[in-house]
């Protein structure tokens, strides 16, 4: 089982819609969660960052269940500029700053 | 986002040549990664860097080595490139946990 596992999708949604993505993480341990986006042939860049339940910023929420070791993401009035993978991260149980990162789930904004 | 530069952006490169890439930032962090991504793997560490001379080995490092003499450049090379090491190469780096990366190198090895 991956450490951090995530629905690979894709998920299609018109345009205006509420999506919402699921992640996973095995490490009971973990104590931070990030969210990537990576456009196609570009590098990840960071969306948002979960230290506790959850994280609000405009249309992204995110938010944390630790009893049940998810993290989900919430994109609402979704845009074509939405379209992306968008990359679970946690951050390694320890000192040493490493990220374990899941292999993101595709979205497709349609218009 | 913090000024991250990689060079070069492409490189294509023959089987037992050595390549080194290079990762230069703007933003004193302390900390500097190289991942690879792969298509069905994801981004899987390569080496890091918590400081100047100090680095340690991440999930694949076989076949990789990494020096960083100042805060700003963080050097990968490929000792004898495979062809299992075309991939892209992500530099990133940061202050505290989260990561910034940088644009990217594409490495093909013929």
């Amino acid at each position: 089982r991956k450490e951090v596992e995530q629905d690979p999708g894709p998920f299609n949604v018109p345009e205006g819609a509420t999506v919402a993505f699921n992640c996973t993480y095995s490490n009971s341990a973990s104590q931070s969660f990030f969210w990537y986006r990576q456009d196609c042939r570009k590098e990840p860049k960071l969306l948002m960052s979960v230290y506790s339940s959850g994280n609000e910023d405009g249309r992204f929420t995110a938010q944390l269940n630790r009893a049940s070791q998810y993290i989900s993401l919430l994109i609402r009035d979704s845009k074509l500029s939405d379209s992306a993978t968008y990359l679970c991260v946690a951050l390694s149980a320890g000192n040493n700053r490493k990220l374990i990162w899941g292999l993101g789930t595709s979205l497709a904004v349609n218009p | 986002d913090a000024g991250i530069t990689q060079s070069p952006r492409h490189k294509v490169t023959e089987t037992g040549t050595p390549v080194t890439l290079r990762c230069h930032q703007t933003e004193n962090h302390r900390y500097m990664y190289w991942y690879r991504q792969d298509p069905g793997h994801g981004l899987r560490l390569i080496h890091y860097s918590y400081g100047v001379k100090d680095t340690d080995k991440g999930e694949v490092s076989d076949g990789y080595s990494v020096s960083r003499s100042k805060t700003e450049d963080f050097l990968l090379t490929l000792e004898s490139a495979t062809s299992s090491q075309t991939s892209v190469y992500f530099c990133a780096t940061g202050a505290e946990y989260e990561q910034y990366f940088g644009p990217g190198t594409r490495l093909t090895v013929t």
